[in-house]
């Protein structure tokens, strides 16, 4: 049964630091992993989607990676800022299956 | 704007009583999930529908009910069945099942 863990459960930085997110999962037998980001009382807006034959994807300051072989994904945030506070959701599509799997989230909080 | 649209924000159930939550979208997706959202969990699958008049039991379906008659409406009934259903309650659809899910803003439904 595939398992998705995000750790550290909460983080707190100074504005303009870099700062990575893990995210771990148990069964390398993936088709993809999404992360997204989650503001308070809100639904989830989708950041990166990397496919299973892919090791990275990168948007504006936002860089997700991914190694299938130790079941593990980054997303890497530069130059941090206050509007980028939010929980962040790491999610994974199962080759064997319809159904995805969510981490419970990292919640991010930058200082101004 | 296309989006996914979710209504109510706020509900509130009676004991024994039913509630439906709504979930609306006019992207012209074939696929539409509902997910509910525990704090400091992961979200957890409840029904999906890859495509009209189709749907199939996630991993929590027990004291809920779906329908899908229309392509862009899948309604989500909790049930009386459902003894504890406070909780947030997230829709999402998808191109079909292989693409990325958006999600609308939830429905946070709480016991009177």
């Amino acid at each position: 049964k595939q398992e998705v863990t995000q750790i550290p459960a909460a983080l707190s930085v100074p504005e303009g630091e870099n700062l990575v997110l893990n995210c771990s999962f148990t069964d390398s037998a993936i088709y993809n992993l999404q992360w997204f980001r989650q503001d308070p009382g809100k639904g989830l807006t989708s950041l990166l989607l990397i496919q299973s034959s892919q090791r990275e994807q990168t948007s504006g300051r936002l860089n997700a990676s991914l190694d299938k072989s130790s079941g593990r994904s980054t997303l890497y945030i530069a130059a941090s800022q206050p509007g980028d506070s939010a929980t962040y959701l790491c999610a994974v599509r199962h080759t064997g299956g319809f159904k995805t799997i969510f981490g419970a989230g990292t919640r991010l909080f930058v200082k101004a | 704007d296309g989006g996914i649209t979710q209504s109510p924000k706020y509900l509130f159930r009676k004991e024994g009583q039913n509630v439906t939550l709504s979930c609306e979208q006019n992207l012209n997706h074939d696929a539409m999930y509902w997910y509910r959202q525990d704090p400091g969990q992961g979200l957890r699958l409840i029904y999906y529908s890859q495509i009209v008049n189709d749907f199939q039991k996630g991993d929590i379906a027990e004291g809920y009910s779906v329908s899908r008659e229309k392509k862009e409406s899948f309604p989500l009934t909790v049930t009386s069945a459902q003894k504890n259903p406070t909780a947030f309650y997230l829709c999402a659809s998808s191109i079909d099942s292989d693409q990325p899910q958006h999600f609308g803003d939830g429905t946070r439904l709480s016991i009177l």
